[in-house]
């Protein structure tokens, strides 16, 4: 039973246009959202995380969208880069960042985002 | 470094045989998670550390699998009778205590094939 899904495995975009990955889960106990980003023979590095409590949050070229009613959520890089090349990973968390119970992440399977020059 | 040290890098054995994993963690990080990504798939949890103690192993596939962290710092993935399904990337990772933004920070990982 998959909690989080990342539907598209992959996606090609040209430099310069937007890039929005999308990430689905199941569990409503999630409250936590995060977006990893992987390069092939290293760990997983943060991107951009978000609350339940917002629907928005803006890092740069890097946003993300949560729609907790409909249990979605979107990453949009504009404008895309050829170094965001890469396996971007959503993830999500349920209760526990900000006490004692730790961070037990759920990830998804991950979409390989290609940016073209 | 200053960040998440895994090794080896990557380790070959043959079926049947016991495999350790060491992961040193960011100096200060209480918190240490150990993941497993099979080829095409999201990290999927292990087992999570507060301090010294397992607080959820809850991911472990079976009693052949075994983690340890005895003075809170360094962790030791064990693996007994390893076998062809074993083969992965074991990622570890550690965080301070409530971090607003929940990020875990991974090591590289050691990739494991069993033969």
């Amino acid at each position: 039973d998959q909690q989080v899904k990342q539907n598209s495995p992959s996606l090609s975009v040209q430099e310069g246009r937007i890039s929005i990955l999308n990430c689905d889960y199941t569990n409503s106990m999630f409250d936590y959202f995060l977006w990893y980003k992987k390069y092939p023979a290293e760990g997983p590095t943060f991107l951009i995380s978000i609350s339940s409590i917002k629907d928005k949050n803006e890092d740069g070229r890097f946003t993300v969208f949560l729609n907790k009613s409909a249990k979605h959520l979107s990453l949009h890089i504009v404008p895309s880069q050829p170094g965001d090349s890469a396996v971007y990973f959503c993830a999500a968390s349920a209760g526990g960042i900000l006490n004692n119970a730790g961070n037990m992440l759920t990830f998804g399977g991950g979409t390989r985002l290609m940016v073209k020059p | 470094g200053a960040g998440v040290s895994q090794t080896p890098s990557n380790k070959v054995t043959e079926k049947g045989k016991y495999v350790e994993l060491r992961c040193d963690p960011i100096s200060g990080h209480t918190a240490l998670y150990w993941y497993r990504q099979s080829l095409g798939q999201g990290p999927e949890f292990l087992i999570y550390f507060q301090g010294t103690g397992a607080a959820d192993d809850s991911g472990l596939p079976n009693d052949r699998f075994f983690a340890v962290r005895p003075e809170g710092s360094v962790s030791t993935l064990k693996i007994q009778r390893t076998e062809r399904g074993d083969s992965a990337v074991y990622l570890c990772a550690s965080s301070p205590q409530g971090l607003a933004s929940g990020e875990l920070f991974f090591g590289e990982g050691s990739r494991l094939t069993v033969l």
